[in-house]
């Protein structure tokens, strides 16, 4: 069964950093591209940042870009976001998602770590 | 790249069929086939219920069924069930460096 399990969420003052965590397991991580999607309270989702496979690609939305920095660690089974510089239009619910084969799905979500940037 | 649009909300009474719409641009919906649907029960995983405009994963019901025209595309829920009460949120690849752009979700209820 494939589970993807967020963590490293909280409450942290603007300005701050964090990073989160996603444990995947039941499939080959390594074979699969990985995203990060953000659900403001209240509003929809928002697409944030994705790694290819290997982790020799990235992609970000522009207001994340060059404050965040998605990674991941195959060896572990585990994707990464690091934040920095955070500001209160980043508290979210932040989602990792697995790339489906097909393009443009998601197709394993997990169940959300939320981050609170508030002083 | 602005949200796709959805409805706020959807009602419908068991049984019946309910219609989804989800508008976005030439340079999204219109350009690509590569819209996808996603039902979110609140603070649950979302889950992946239609592929490519118009395909489903294989455990997912026939009862969900997605279309294209243009720059809209549509999910249609048939024969409603009490568990099909969640958020619904449209998704589209957009080829630029915000690789994908999602809907402003829709809330469905079932009477």
């Amino acid at each position: 069964e494939v589970q993807l399990v967020e963590s490293g969420g909280g409450l942290v003052q603007p300005g701050g950093s964090l990073r989160l965590s996603c444990s995947a397991s039941g499939f080959t991580f390594s074979r699969f591209g990985m995203h990060w999607v953000r659900q403001v309270p209240g509003k929809g989702l928002v697409w944030v940042s994705r790694i290819k496979n290997d982790g020799t690609v990235t992609d970000y939305t522009d207001s994340v870009k060059g404050r965040f920095t998605v990674s991941r660690d195959n060896a572990k089974n585990t994707l990464y976001l690091h934040m920095r510089n955070l500001s209160a239009e980043d508290t979210a619910v932040y989602y990792c998602s697995r790339e489906a084969v097909v393009v443009g799905a998601h197709d394993y979500w997990g169940q959300g770590t939320p981050v609170t940037v508030s002083s | 790249q602005s949200a796709l649009t959805q409805p706020a909300s959807v009602s419908g009474s068991p049984g019946q069929s309910i219609t989804i719409s989800c508008t976005g641009t030439s340079s999204d919906i219109g350009a690509y086939n590569f819209v996808s649907w996603y039902q979110h029960h609140p603070g649950k995983a979302p889950k992946l219920i239609i592929y490519e405009v118009s395909s489903r994963p294989t455990k997912i019901s026939n009862r969900f069924s997605g279309s294209k025209s243009g720059n809209t595309a549509s999910l249609t829920i048939s024969g409603l069930q009490a568990e099909d009460e969640a958020d619904y949120y449209c998704s589209s690849y957009t080829g630029t460096t915000t690789l994908y752009v999602f809907g402003t979700g829709t809330t469905v209820t079932v009477l």
